[in-house]
């Protein structure tokens, strides 16, 4: 059974940082591309970041509004992808999932809530 | 970007009815098109990939189709449990992007 568990939210003021981490099993992790994708009220859902498998050398893509400011990671050895968010912004409380990217997004883990307030 | 125009935003039927979600992308995107449902406070869970192949234990009540930039969801007969909010996203490379979704309510 595919399983990914995000943990790693909470509150944050404005210009922090904070680190998701999301812990899978059930598949073959190091041939997966990991996306991290969050949802608002505001703005739906947004593709936030991808991280490609070994065979594509780990490359990593970022939505626009999130560049230069989040890092997307990978471990293989533990099965685990982590987004690092630095420079946090108002706009980018929501819920992060994280997702396996086969085709499309084929499975979620049930999200981890990040709230940047002062 | 590409961007996702769903519609209607929300839909009203019954049990048993026969409805279609459209999605229109704003450029050629062939097949790359998914559907995902979501229920209330719960993730999104994937329905169908490249336009018309049903996910993994999807009924087959549901169905795909469409290519280029036209795109259709239906759901014949409709069930209890298929009430909730569905969205398009274009899987044509990044930045990947959804559609604003469609709120599917019982009538």
């Amino acid at each position: 059974e595919v399983k990914l568990e995000e943990s790693g939210g909470g509150l944050v003021q404005p210009g922090g940082s904070m680190k998701l981490s999301c812990a899978a099993s059930g598949f073959t992790f190091s041939d997966a591309w990991m996306d991290w994708v969050r949802q608002s009220p505001e703005k739906g859902l947004e593709w936030v970041a991808e991280i490609r498998s070994k065979a594509n050398n780990h490359a990593t893509y970022y939505a626009e509004s999130v560049k230069g400011r989040f890092t997307i990671s990978r471990d293989d050895s533990k099965s685990s992808v982590y987004l690092q968010m630095n420079s946090l912004r108002a706009e980018d409380t929501g819920i992060y999932y994280c997702t396996r990217h086969d085709y499309a997004f084929d499975y979620w883990g049930q999200g981890t809530t990040l709230t940047v307030s002062s | 970007d590409i961007q996702m125009t769903q519609s209607p935003a929300s839909l009203s039927a019954s049990v048993g009815e026969t409805v279609t979600i459209t999605c229109r992308a704003s450029e050629n995107i062939y097949s790359y098109l998914a559907w995902y449902q979501q229920k209330q406070g719960k993730s999104p869970q994937l329905l169908v990939y490249n336009a018309k192949t049903l996910a993994e234990g999807v009924p087959s009540r549901f169905s795909g189709s469409g290519s280029g930039t036209q795109f259709s969801l239906k759901i014949n007969s409709l069930q209890p449990e298929d009430f909730g909010s569905y969205y398009c996203q274009h899987h044509y490379g990044t930045p990947l992007t959804f559609g604003a979704g469609t709120k599917l309510e019982l009538k």
